[in-house]
């Protein structure tokens, strides 16, 4: 089976840099994926991680460390429209089905 | 915008109901995905299709079913529904399932309201 874990919650102000982290256990490993999804709107993909490392996009940057089983979002120079859930997602070796874990509630204040 | 379409946006219906839930994919991918979002269980993953035929399934219930049609767009069956069903229902896309690490791009929701 597959468990991920994440902070349900966070807040972080406007401007600054807040990370997001993410643990999996899975039975094999063929990526891990993050989603933004703001409320009762679809998820939308931020990054993918298949080797270890940063992999930088803009402001949002996502590391891997597979001997680890983690991973974390950083998101920089924060803006109120970053409030949102950020969900991680991993997807086994051999499957087609991405696994998610429960989201974190990132708010953003003045 | 995903490119990834679903109607209808949201459905209200009874306990004992059936409803049917439709997804048409992204111009060029052959891959159909299902999900359910309930507050407490976060997305759980239904079923996957690829080019009409089932490719995996999840955490679907005998009372859900699905099938993909030649023109690739999907339907989901809800039948027997209950309150418990009550949910955000998910369809994503990608351009082919062989490569799992494919990106799955989601639509836009039907939230599903059984009374």
């Amino acid at each position: 089976g597959q468990n991920i874990d994440q902070p349900t919650e966070m807040t972080a102000t406007e401007g600054a840099i807040v990370q997001i982290n993410c643990t999996y256990q899975t039975s094999g490993f063929n990526g891990l994926f993050w989603y933004q999804q703001h409320a009762g709107e679809a998820p939308t993909f931020l990054s993918y991680n298949v080797l270890d490392g940063l992999e930088e996009k803009g402001r949002f940057s996502s590391f891997l460390s597979r001997s680890k089983g983690y991973s974390y979002l950083l998101l920089k120079e924060l803006q109120m429209k970053d409030s949102a859930s950020y969900l991680c997602a991993v997807i086994g070796a051999g499957s087609y089905q991405l696994t998610f874990g429960k989201g974190t509630k990132l708010s953003v204040i003045p | 915008d995903s490119g990834v379409t679903q109607t209808p946006k949201h459905l209200i219906t009874a306990t004992g109901q059936r409803v049917t839930l439709r997804c048409s994919p992204r111009s060029g991918d052959l891959s159909v995905y299902w999900y359910q979002q309930s507050l407490d269980q976060g997305l759980q993953f239904l079923i996957q299709y690829y080019n009409g035929e089932e490719r995996a399934k999840g955490n679907i219930l005998e009372r859900f079913s699905a099938q993909q049609f030649p023109d690739l767009h999907s339907e989901l069956n809800l039948s027997s529904l209950e309150l418990g069903d009550s949910a955000l229902y998910f369809c994503a896309s990608s351009v082919v399932s062989l490569a799992s690490t494919d990106t799955q791009y989601f639509g836009p929701g039907t939230r599903l309201t059984v009374l």
